[in-house]
């Protein structure tokens, strides 16, 4: 299964909303996580079943959709969530990832 | 809270094998709960393998068959992933990680916690 993230790059002021995109290439239902990576360090999940946070992640973020379409919408971007961010699908052998979609400040 | 905490960095000749160990503290420890990712420099994640919770029998990524070996020693709270046939393009940074387990009891295949990662650099 492919995961197609867009767009590779969001430029965004401090404070405002960001929408990532996340997109398989066939049906995942709603086996799908977010992860957010900064440079050094291994990823930190987000959301998985799609819109389910994980533990101790802050409210701003939050994941919907399902079948084949999905976003994580960051609701008002802090300093700390400038990063890389990778939709991840488990529905599906092989595991797959999207590509990433790099978060930076406008 | 589980950390679970990687071996070092290995420089391999291409041919040989590696293994890499993850222990996991602060926590229980089950060899069904964890799975092995890796990423090239610079690139996104590849999953490699990890044990099926119902069977008991190791999953891996198709390319990888053959290759990879599946471990753990639950005394010591320490799973392992074992590469032979190393060859440039296996050069990544190695992760373990968990598997969520929700509040329903599953065992689901996205990942709540992770190793700090093994770099892994192939090269004659």
């Amino acid at each position: 299964t492919v995961m197609t993230q867009s767009p590779a790059t969001l430029s965004v002021s401090p404070g405002e909303r960001a929408t990532l995109s996340c997109r398989a290439s066939q049906t995942v239902s709603s086996n799908l996580a977010w992860y957010q990576q900064k440079p050094g360090q291994p990823p930190r999940l987000l959301i998985y079943g799609a819109s389910t946070r994980a533990t101790g992640i802050a409210a701003r973020f939050s994941g919907s959709g399902s079948g084949t379409e999905f976003t994580l919408t960051i609701s008002s971007l802090q300093s700390e969530d400038f990063a890389l961010y990778y939709c991840q699908q488990y529905n599906n052998w092989p595991l797959t990832f999207g590509g990433g979609t790099k978060v930076e400040i406008k | 809270q589980v950390q679970l905490v990687q071996s070092g960095a290995e420089v391999k000749k291409p041919g040989s094998s590696v293994k890499v160990s993850c222990k996991a503290s602060g926590g229980t420890f089950s060899r069904n709960t964890i799975s092995w990712v890796r990423q090239a420099p610079g690139q996104g994640f590849e999953w490699v393998g990890g044990v099926i919770p119902v069977s008991g029998s190791a999953n891996f990524a198709q390319h990888f068959q053959g290759r990879v070996t599946l471990t753990a020693d639950e005394s010591a709270s320490t799973a392992y992933l074992e590469l032979s046939g190393l060859r440039s393009e296996d050069t990544a940074v190695y992760f373990c990680a968990r598997r969520v387990i929700s509040t329903s009891g599953l065992v689901l295949d996205a990942f709540d916690i992770w190793g700090q990662g093994t770099m892994v650099t192939v090269s004659s």
